[in-house]
């Protein structure tokens, strides 16, 4: 989850296919998970969330799988639209203590969805 | 629900001059709020998180001096870039927490230090 480089991975999708976005986390005290869409020039928009102690939760065309034992997460867009077309953010937060709740941002995956 | 808006959207501002950014959370309270800082291609660095009636916990190697962080209200926390520098020049972007652990976003605000 290292905030890294200037070249973001990128998915590259047909309409109407399913998308799978991949993310690895740092911490395996992390008991927190958000998936965020950016659109260009705007600020992270929530998807959907995760806590650990579940390892699958689904949304509205959306499903979020964790897998703690290598500390993977991923996120599942079903019949991908041109709309979805942004850039996708994992995050994680690690129970901290003095009672704040700090999320650390993957490095970010491309989704390019093509008609 | 859980709309977080930031004002001003874009500045343009001359080197050496001080700016600041507002927050808000709309349709509820929020006693905690982060401010971020985004490079372009990057993924959100922290800077500081906002506590209402407290002091900011800033994040390692961000200065307190210059960037001034206030959050007097349950809805308001304001970011104060003081003494811009051309380096400062970045895209911030607010969140404000929401119950225990949800963060929720603001659209940004892109900062040009001239």
């Amino acid at each position: 989850g290292e905030n890294v480089g200037l070249h973001l991975p990128t998915l590259s999708v047909q309409e109407g296919d399913n998308s799978i976005i991949n993310c690895a986390y740092s911490n395996s005290a992390s008991d927190y998970f958000i998936w965020y869409k950016q659109e260009s020039g705007k600020g992270p928009q929530f998807i959907i969330d995760i806590r650990s102690n579940m390892d699958k939760r689904q949304g509205q065309r959306v499903t979020v799988l964790l897998n703690k034992t290598v500390k993977h997460l991923s996120l599942q867009i079903a019949a991908t639209q041109p709309g979805d077309s942004a850039v996708y953010f994992c995050a994680e937060k690690a129970p901290v203590g003095g009672g704040y709740n700090k999320l650390i941002f993957g490095a970010g995956t491309r989704l390019a969805v093509h008609p | 629900g859980a709309v977080v808006s930031q004002h001003p959207s874009r500045v343009i501002c001359k080197s050496g001059t001080s700016v600041k950014i507002e927050c808000r959370s709309l349709d509820f309270q929020a006693t905690t709020m982060f401010w971020y800082r985004q490079f372009p291609k990057q993924s959100l660095m922290l800077m500081a998180t906002s506590n209402e009636g407290s002091k900011a916990t800033y994040e390692q190697g961000v200065e307190k001096d210059k960037f001034l962080i206030n959050h007097a209200s349950l809805t308001l926390s304001t970011l104060t870039v003081t003494s811009a520098h051309p380096e400062d020049s970045s895209f911030y972007i607010c969140s404000a927490l929401a119950g225990r652990e949800t963060q929720y976003f603001g659209p940004g605000t892109r900062l040009l230090v001239l």
